[in-house]
């Protein structure tokens, strides 16, 4: 079935450094891709939209050139966080419509980000 | 925009009793809602839906109600299990998702 895979599940880094996070379509394609960021037991809240081959739309707030967005193919959407800090820090998910039944995501597993 | 409140943030209950939560939404084009179970460091779960043509809508000891008129739609979950633990949310979707805000549920053994 549809799965989204996202990599890395962890990654601990020091602040300054940047850090890609990977989301994969796997068995669909993927056209669209939401990117979240997550605070322990809150619900998601929206960062931005890749869209493949055109730019991302980024949220009322999120800073475009510190998280940048790349979505170069129908199965690939890349996350960086650029110049990472520790305020940077927390859980970033990934999230796919289903190409046909828009109404259905597929999420990916997330990558919880610690900055030195 | 759409705006999806949900309540209670926190909630705890004892193993067995029934929890619920809540969710109201404003975009009257909103026709699907989801609800999602995740736990801490994973992907959330769709647990169960519901479309607007539908009023109620159960799944062992997880029910949906939507109330389309007062834009109300809750998540009933009965007879509830320490496993039940999580971060519950709802969401709307029309024309795109948007999320509730999230509730931590506890069940106490």
């Amino acid at each position: 079935g549809a799965v989204v895979s996202q990599h890395p599940s962890r990654v601990i880094c020091k602040s300054g450094t940047s850090v890609k996070i990977e989301c994969r379509s796997l068995d669909f394609q993927a056209t669209t891709m939401f990117w979240y960021r997550q605070f322990p037991k809150k619900s998601l809240m929206l960062m931005a939209t890749s869209n493949e081959g055109s730019k991302a739309t980024y949220e009322q707030g999120v800073e475009k050139d510190k998280f940048l967005i790349n979505h170069a193919s129908l199965t690939l959407s890349t996350l960086t966080v650029t110049s990472a800090h520790p305020e940077d820090s927390s859980f970033y998910i990934c999230s796919a419509p289903h190409s046909v039944y828009r109404e259905k995501l597929f999420f990916g597993s997330g990558t919880q980000l610690s900055v030195l | 925009g759409e705006n999806v409140e949900q309540h209670p943030s926190t909630l705890s209950v004892q193993e067995g009793d029934s929890a619920v939560i809540k969710c109201t939404y404003s975009d009257s084009a909103s026709n699907y809602f989801p609800w999602y179970k995740q736990e801490l460091g994973k992907r959330p779960q769709l647990i169960i839906d519901i479309r607007s043509n539908v009023g109620e809508k159960k799944d062992q000891r997880i029910a949906v109600t939507l109330n389309k008129t007062a834009k109300h739609f809750s998540l009933h979950i009965t007879e509830t299990q320490p496993e039940d633990s999580a971060v519950y949310f709802c969401a709307s979707f029309g024309n795109q998702f948007y999320f509730g805000t999230g509730t931590s549920l506890t069940v106490i053994p």
